[in-house]
């Protein structure tokens, strides 16, 4: 019973590196979404996706970029890592219907240095 | 006004006692509200829906007030496994992006 899975649990990057998280859902929701959180800050959405190809702008979209190829699987890439972006983020989906809670991957701890 | 507001806390309770703590939207159209909770270094897990008329599951009660725009959480007979944050959750509509997160209030037990 996975739910969301993200990839990897850990990362250290340099300034001007790129890299690409990966989030995996295997309840058949439709709606899939990138958050990251900061101490004080809360949980602020990045991007999100009501369906397969399909993707808009959250909160805070600058320095990240998403991809919603196939229905279970959500990407977020950093093209060009700043520490700015040291953060833990945060993969959820959920159903269609409005009232229906997300639910959440594990995180993903990004440090860049 | 900041749309999902909640006292940070911590809250330090003892064992066995109860303990409330509310949250406030400022968005009056808002449609659907759920308690997280979140565990140090963990991903937020829901805790319970917030239904118009309230809810119970177990020793926790949530409770709706539309017209002062609040929920709350009631914790009744607090065990050291409730140590926790726990985020206030607000939807404003049937969109995808309209979820709004408070900062969570921290909550301790003490033994």
């Amino acid at each position: 019973n996975a739910g969301v899975t993200q990839t990897p649990k850990f990362r250290v990057l340099k300034t001007g590196q790129s890299m690409t998280l990966l989030c995996a859902q295997d309840m058949n929701h439709e709606y899939m979404y990138w958050y990251r959180q900061d101490p004080g800050m809360g949980l602020r959405l990045i991007h999100y996706s009501v369906g397969e190809g399909t993707t808009a702008k959250g909160e805070v979209p600058d320095g990240y970029n998403v991809s919603r190829l196939k229905k279970q699987n959500f990407l977020l890439g950093l093209e060009s890592a700043a520490p700015s972006q040291t953060s833990v983020y945060f993969c959820a989906s959920s159903p269609v219907s409005s009232n229906q809670p997300q639910h959440f991957g594990d995180g993903t701890r990004l440090s860049i240095l | 006004r900041k749309e999902v507001e909640q006292d940070p806390g911590p809250f330090n309770v003892p064992e066995g006692a109860t303990v409330a703590f509310n949250c406030t939207y400022s968005n009056s159209a808002s449609q659907s509200f759920f308690w997280y909770r979140q565990d140090c270094r963990k991903e937020p897990k829901l805790l319970m829906s917030v239904y118009s008329s309230g809810n119970e599951d177990g020793r926790f009660t949530a409770q709706l007030n539309r017209a002062s725009q609040y929920i709350s959480l009631l914790i009744r007979d607090s065990k050291l496994s409730d140590s926790a944050t726990y985020l206030c959750v607000v939807k404003r509509g049937g969109g995808a992006d309209g979820l709004t997160f408070g900062k969570g209030t921290h909550l301790i037990i003490q033994p």
